[in-house]
């Protein structure tokens, strides 16, 4: 089955570091965009940035300027989204997606069931 | 705000076609194909259109998918109570090199 698995729920004071993770399986890894996409409490979908497994080629949303970081290991099928310091307004849920790519064709063609991240004094 | 702009709401009776729009310009929708997407309450999001006007496999064809000029459109028609749920739209948007979404909108079964 073709999905993508990621970590568990995480609570957390503002200031601390934080990697949630993202795992593909039922596909080749390497061979599609991993995109992230986060959507706030009552709220919208947003762009948060993508990476290619396959090099690593990461591209970030203007909307989260150095604020967060994408990586990925592909000897293990797992991308990353990591945040240094966290603030109260990254309370969200964060979606894992696989992001198709291909001449005209820009899609989302598969979800994970996404990580609720809350951030909290 | 959203780049792409869709109503927040609409709302149909069983059995009813409806309509939802999704308004943008030429970085994104005029230059870019739409997709669709229905999020049941508490899930996440599933692909219901890509390439304008494509069906996955397993999308019932009550769903269709149309684009003109800067705007674009999900018909959903025999529309069931199962349907209520929030759709979104996307696009590539060539001014910021990254997808945009619409703000969503949230069907409702009457």
């Amino acid at each position: 089955e073709v999905q993508l698995v990621q970590s568990g729920a995480e609570v957390k004071k503002p200031g601390e570091s934080l990697r949630i993770s993202c795992t593909g399986s039922g596909y080749i890894f390497t061979t599609y965009w991993i995109a992230w996409v986060r959507q706030m409490p009552g709220a919208g979908l947003e762009w948060v940035g993508v990476i290619y497994p396959g090099d690593s080629e990461t591209r970030s949303s203007p909307s989260f300027p150095g604020h967060v970081t994408i990586s990925a290991d592909k000897s293990i099928s797992t991308a990353y989204l990591q945040w240094n310091s966290l603030k109260a307004s990254d309370t969200a849920i964060y979606y894992c997606t696989r992001f198709v790519a291909e001449k005209d064709l820009k899609y989302v063609d598969l979800w994970g069931r996404g990580t609720l991240v809350t951030v909290s004094s | 705000q959203s780049v792409l702009t869709q109503p927040p709401s609409v709302s149909g009776t069983p059995g009813q076609r409806v309509t939802v729009s999704c308004s943008g310009s030429t970085s994104n929708i005029g230059s870019n194909t739409v997709s669709w997407y229905q999020q049941l309450p508490g899930t996440a999001p599933k692909l219901l259109i890509y390439g304008n006007n494509q069906r996955p496999s397993g999308v019932p064809d009550r769903f269709s998918g149309s684009k003109s000029g800067t705007s674009a459109s999900l018909a959903i028609s025999g529309l069931q109570s199962e349907e209520e749920a929030d759709y979104y739209c996307a696009a590539w948007d060539d001014s910021v090199n990254s997808p945009v979404f619409g703000g969503g909108t949230k069907l409702t079964v009457l």
